[in-house]
């Protein structure tokens, strides 16, 4: 049981480029999150998904893009990269208690 | 609109010493829970403890205790006898009822705890 998985852990990216930040739990749970922490902040809420083939926004959902193809995984896609998007991003997944965070993805944009 | 204010930015003590940090929410649901993770130098969010609205029951685990008051609708954390190993970035969190588990994290108190 990994519990929530995140890949790449660090990642470089420059001004316009894309990636897709992936998550992944094996916990069966239907709600699934994605968060970013800016330095010397707390987390704040990009989209969650309250179930397979249904996503929202959360907060601060401008530049990024999600799907929930599986219960299993929760891909947040960068379309096009600003130095703004340079954070800390965390996948987190619940069944609606406790919520189980992944060990984080540190990105840079320069 | 749910709101959490950790005011304390950072705190600096010395070993052994107490050390409460405090949290303030708003909302204006009846049914919430709040939480407190713990974020360590090496970045990973460990859960510490979480509360219901309905139970105002403090809470104490080992040297960590918990006082949820609703009447001032704050959430503090207290660590008492301070190791260096406390050492971390603490964050106080709501989540509403039936509004898809979303968090709302405070800024978060980074406790320094010197030996």
């Amino acid at each position: 049981n990994a519990g929530v998985t995140q890949t790449p852990k660090f990642r470089i990216l420059k001004i316009g480029q894309s990636m897709t930040l992936q998550c992944t739990q094996d916990m069966n749970h239907n709600y699934m999150y994605w968060y970013r922490q800016d330095p010397g902040m707390g987390l704040k809420l990009i989209y969650y998904s309250v179930g397979a083939g249904i996503t929202d926004k959360g907060e601060v959902p401008n530049g990024y893009n999600v799907s929930r193809s599986t219960t299993e995984d929760f891909p947040l896609r960068l379309e096009l990269a600003a130095p703004s998007q340079t954070s800390v991003y965390f996948c987190a997944s619940t069944t609606g208690t406790e919520q189980y965070f992944g060990p984080g993805t540190r990105l840079t944009v320069t | 609109a749910q709101k959490v204010t950790q005011a304390q930015t950072e705190i600096s003590v010395v070993e052994k010493e107490d050390v409460t940090l405090d949290c303030v929410y708003e909302t204006r649901d009846t049914t919430y829970y709040l939480f407190w993770y713990k974020q360590p130098p090496s970045g990973e969010l460990v859960f510490l403890i979480r509360r219901n609205s309905f139970d105002e029951q403090n809470e104490i685990s080992g040297r960590y205790s918990w006082n949820f008051q609703k009447s001032t609708s704050s959430f503090n954390f207290t660590i008492t006898a301070s190791q260096v190993v406390d050492s971390a970035v603490y964050f106080c969190a709501l989540r509403v009822y039936n509004q898809g588990g979303k968090l709302i994290f405070g800024q978060g108190t980074e406790l320094s705890v010197k030996p």
